[in-house]
Order: structure tokens, then C-alpha cells, then sequence
């Protein structure tokens, strides 16, 4: 069975501050998606990765195969960076396996 | 990337009642998702609907409870039928490969509230 850990749970940051979000999955994962969840629920998909690195803006994911973690970077945290991130694994298909989320506060 | 849109994006209803989630996609995708994310829960996926065939569905969610229509490539609806409380949830569609977009795309929601 696919899965996917994430942490933190919940991340207080203040305005400015460099932002990391971590997930680890489990060996038949072959892809890691980052989401984004605003409060009204709606989701913007930011990253998927398979190898490397991706940036956008000020957002970086980054993937290590070997040791099956990916971590979501922010820089220069703004308070509408708040929101809940998701990391979610596919295993070749369209069928995602979801962390829980980390829930993200910047405060001004 | 494609753009989804979700009808209705909220709505309360009261128990017994059934409700109808639409979600249109701008451009022609083969495959749609229908998730639930209950309160304080990851997503869950609920079903694939592919163009011209039978809904999918997974372990412990059945079509008479969600029945899903999926008339076109760019059209879907799921039916949330005879509800209770215990169905108040986000409502997401997504879609997969759009124009050669290896990922899935994810609507704006529905919040439902049971009464």
C-alpha cells in the first residue's frame, strides 16, 4: 500500500521567513505532486516531480529518489502564502495517495 | 494547464435530499476524478469517470449512493443521493492528461453542509 507522511502538521512562520514542508513515501510512489489548499477548499496543483528540482516563483520543490522525500521550499514568506500544502504520491497512474497536510500561518 | 470550474461551490441541504456537483473543464481530458475531503481529512478519491464508459469506484463508496454521469470530455456531475450529516464534506473533481500535461488538475470544491 502507497503512502505518503508529511510534516510539519502545522508551521507558524513570520512574514519573510525561508519555509519548509517535508514528505516522505514509500517505495511504489514514482511521482510526488505539492498542492496548494486555500480556506475556501479549493485546490491549485503547484509541482509534480519525478527527479530534481522545480521552481516557481518563489516556491521550489525539490525530490531525493533514493531516500524518497521531497521537500517544498517558500522564500521570502508572504501572509497569502497561508494555506494548507499537500503532498500527494502517484504510482504510474492517475491515482494519488495524500498526506495530510501541513497547514501554514505567516503572520505579517 | 486546464481550468475547472465546480458548481454549486457551496450549498446546504438538509438530510434525506440529493445534490448534484457539476464540474466543467475548458478543454476535451480522457479521464475525471470525483474526491472527498471531510473535515480535517485528506482527500479521498471516490471514483474515475471516463468518457463513454461506467464510472469507477473505489472500496467503500458505491454508485447508488454517488452516481456519476460523464456525457462528454468536458462535463461531469456527481450526485450526492439521500444524504445525512455525515456527508458534509469538500466535493473536488480533477482531471487528468490535458494536452500532454502528465498531472491532474484540481476544481475549486464544493463545500456541502448536511443539516
Amino acid at each position: 500500500k502507497n503512502e505518503v507522511e508529511q510534516s510539519p502538521q502545522n508551521l507558524t512562520a513570520q512574514e519573510g521567513e525561508f519555509i519548509t514542508i517535508n514528505c516522505s513515501y514509500s517505495v511504489g510512489i514514482s511521482a510526488l505532486h505539492w498542492l496548494q489548499q486555500h480556506p475556501g477548499g479549493g485546490i491549485v496543483s503547484l509541482f509534480m516531480l519525478s527527479s530534481g528540482k522545480k521552481k516557481h516563483g518563489r516556491l521550489i520543490a525539490t525530490i531525493n529518489i533514493q531516500e524518497k522525500h521531497s521537500s517544498l521550499h517558500i522564500t521570502a514568506s508572504h501572509p497569502r502564502d497561508s494555506a494548507v500544502y499537500i503532498c500527494a504520491g502517484g504510482a504510474g497512474s492517475y491515482q494519488l495517495t495524500f498526506g495530510k497536510g501541513t497547514k501554514l500561518s505567516v503572520i505579517p | 494547464s486546464a481550468v475547472i470550474s465546480q458548481k454549486p461551490s457551496r450549498d446546504i441541504c438538509q438530510r434525506g435530499t440529493s445534490l448534484t456537483i457539476q464540474c466543467q473543464v475548458d478543454s476535451q481530458v480522457t479521464m475525471m476524478f470525483w474526491y472527498r475531503q471531510q473535515p480535517g481529512q485528506s482527500l479521498t478519491l471516490i471514483a474515475t469517470a471516463n468518457q463513454g464508459s461506467e464510472a469507477t469506484y473505489e472500496s467503500g463508496f458505491v454508485i447508488d449512493k454517488f452516481p456519476i454521469s460523464r456525457p462528454n470530455l468536458t462535463f461531469s456531475t456527481l450526485t450526492v443521493s439521500n444524504m445525512s450529516p455525515e456527508d458534509s464534506s469538500i466535493y473536488l473533481c480533477s482531471v487528468g492528461e490535458v494536452a500532454g500535461y502528465n498531472e491532474q488538475f484540481f476544481g475549486p470544491g464544493t463545500r456541502l453542509t448536511v443539516l
